[in-house]
């Protein structure tokens, strides 16, 4: 597969465990925050997301928090599987403004489940 | 199939020659968007497209060129490429409306040498 980043952050877990990964965002005017997994030769592909004025918010498998306060966001995932095994971006987006529209993605975090 | 295509997938040029790497969607998404991916620098907006004729720049618009002349399509040229433009080229399309949730291609691997 291609490599998308350097010496990025890594999370090894054993199938069937609770993965968490974590995200330290930068901007507080942003309106919607997200969660995008990227597994090897593909494009990012749409997870989940929070909007800024909620603090947690559950999918299949998945749930989001947000802590303003500290600009941190996280991803939960449950009942790892091996097929989560990929790169997970956090992004930010602007529902408005000169920005509208623009994801600004973070480094990325590397997880790999292992049988 | 919802999807977003991108063609070539896989290109390898010489300085100088002007190449276009095409996206399409069939979403009937209003906005689209192109982004490169780098190793140790992730994912950054090149141009983006609220609408047909309504282009914008992005964090690293220099050296490309976008138009949006159809609402489904989003070409991306580059008229004198560089070796500093080698990278993985993806391209986005979503609602208006739902620009968090942005749908991306395969993505195109550019190589200048």
């Amino acid at each position: 597969g291609e490599s998308v980043g350097l010496h990025l952050p890594t999370l090894s877990v054993q199938e069937g465990d609770n993965s968490i990964i974590n995200c330290a965002y930068s901007n507080s005017a942003s309106d919607y925050f997200i969660w995008y997994k990227q597994e090897s030769g593909k494009g990012p592909q749409f997870i989940i997301d929070i909007r800024s004025n909620m603090d947690k918010r559950q999918g299949q498998r998945v749930t989001v928090l947000l802590n303003k306060t500290v600009k941190h966001l996280s991803l939960q995932i449950a009942a790892t599987q091996p097929g989560d095994s990929a790169v997970y971006f956090c992004a930010e987006n602007m529902a408005g403004g000169t920005s509208y529209g623009k994801l600004t993605f973070g480094q990325g975090t590397i997880l790999t489940v292992h049988p | 199939e919802a999807q977003v295509t991108q063609n070539p997938r896989y290109l390898i040029t010489v300085t100088g020659k002007k190449l276009t790497v095409t996206c399409s969607q069939n979403m009937n998404h209003e906005y689209m968007s192109w982004y490169r991916q780098d190793p140790g620098l992730g994912l950054r907006q090149i141009y983006y497209s609220m609408n047909v004729e309504v282009t914008d720049k992005g964090d690293v618009p220099e050296g490309y060129k976008v138009s949006r002349k159809e609402k489904r399509n989003f070409p991306l040229i580059l008229e004198s490429p560089s070796p500093n433009q080698t990278s993985l080229y993806f391209c986005a399309s979503s609602f208006r409306g739902a620009s968090y949730e942005q749908y991306f291609g395969p993505g195109t691997r550019l190589t200048v040498t």
